[in-house]
């Protein structure tokens, strides 16, 4: 079956420094969604992509989905501790109305 | 809070008895999922309704599981014969494109 795999599962950082989480699915993706859950939170929407190569931006944060749309990755700019929490991705595949999450990544913001 | 409510936000619950959560979503939005959550991992897929139609349900998911959305309103998930394993988060998302989580059930079974 579909899978969705995200790198790292856990990344410590410094208060300043870079952040980027990589998603990698086993098929083509129709479409893909960024989540960021707080610890004890739920899940938050932060952003879907949709075209081959999309690169989009909110803030600090930049998000790519892969050429082949079978990747995708955000990327946070000088984090700061307010980042802290798991962000996910969400794959979507034509044919299906199920999104299939990822693994998720774990960031923990030193400060 | 996203709009989306969850009753109950926690449920205690023996071996074999049966439970039935609620979801309230947002009420413009037809389009319903239910996941499940368990400690370290991501949302795991278990149905999807729009309006009142159950549209897609998980192949993972045992007969013991059931989901209703009466009227295209609220939905309900019903455990039968609750087993430990299907202890967990379970959530409710509404959606037009992106997802609005409610806060989730916390699911334990003895």
């Amino acid at each position: 079956g579909q899978q969705v795999m995200q790198i790292p599962q856990y990344q410590h950082v410094q208060e300043g420094e870079d952040f980027t989480t990589y998603c990698n699915s086993s098929t083509t993706l129709s479409n893909i969604q960024w989540y960021k859950q707080r610890p004890g939170g739920h899940p938050v929407f932060l952003i879907q992509l949709v075209k081959s190569g999309e690169v989009k931006k909110q803030k600090r944060l930049t998000f790519q989905f892969g050429e082949a749309k079978k990747n995708s990755s955000l990327h946070i700019t000088a984090t700061q501790t307010t980042d802290v929490g798991t962000y996910f991705c969400a794959g979507g595949t034509s044919g299906t109305y199920k999104y299939i999450f990822g693994t998720g990544t774990r960031l923990k913001v030193l400060a | 809070d996203t709009g989306v409510s969850q009753d109950p936000r926690h449920k205690i619950t023996k071996r074999g008895q049966n439970v039935t959560f609620r979801c309230d979503p947002i009420s413009e939005h037809n389009r319903l999922y239910w996941y499940r959550q368990t400690l370290g991992q991501g949302p795991e897929f278990l149905t999807y309704f729009q309006n009142e139609a159950q549209l897609e349900k998980s192949r993972l998911l045992s007969d013991r599981f059931s989901a209703e959305r009466p009227k295209g309103s609220f939905s309900t998930l019903e455990i039968q014969r609750t087993e430990q394993g299907d202890s967990a988060m379970y959530l409710c998302a509404t959606t037009p494109v992106e997802q609005y989580f409610g806060p989730g059930t916390r699911l334990t079974v003895t």
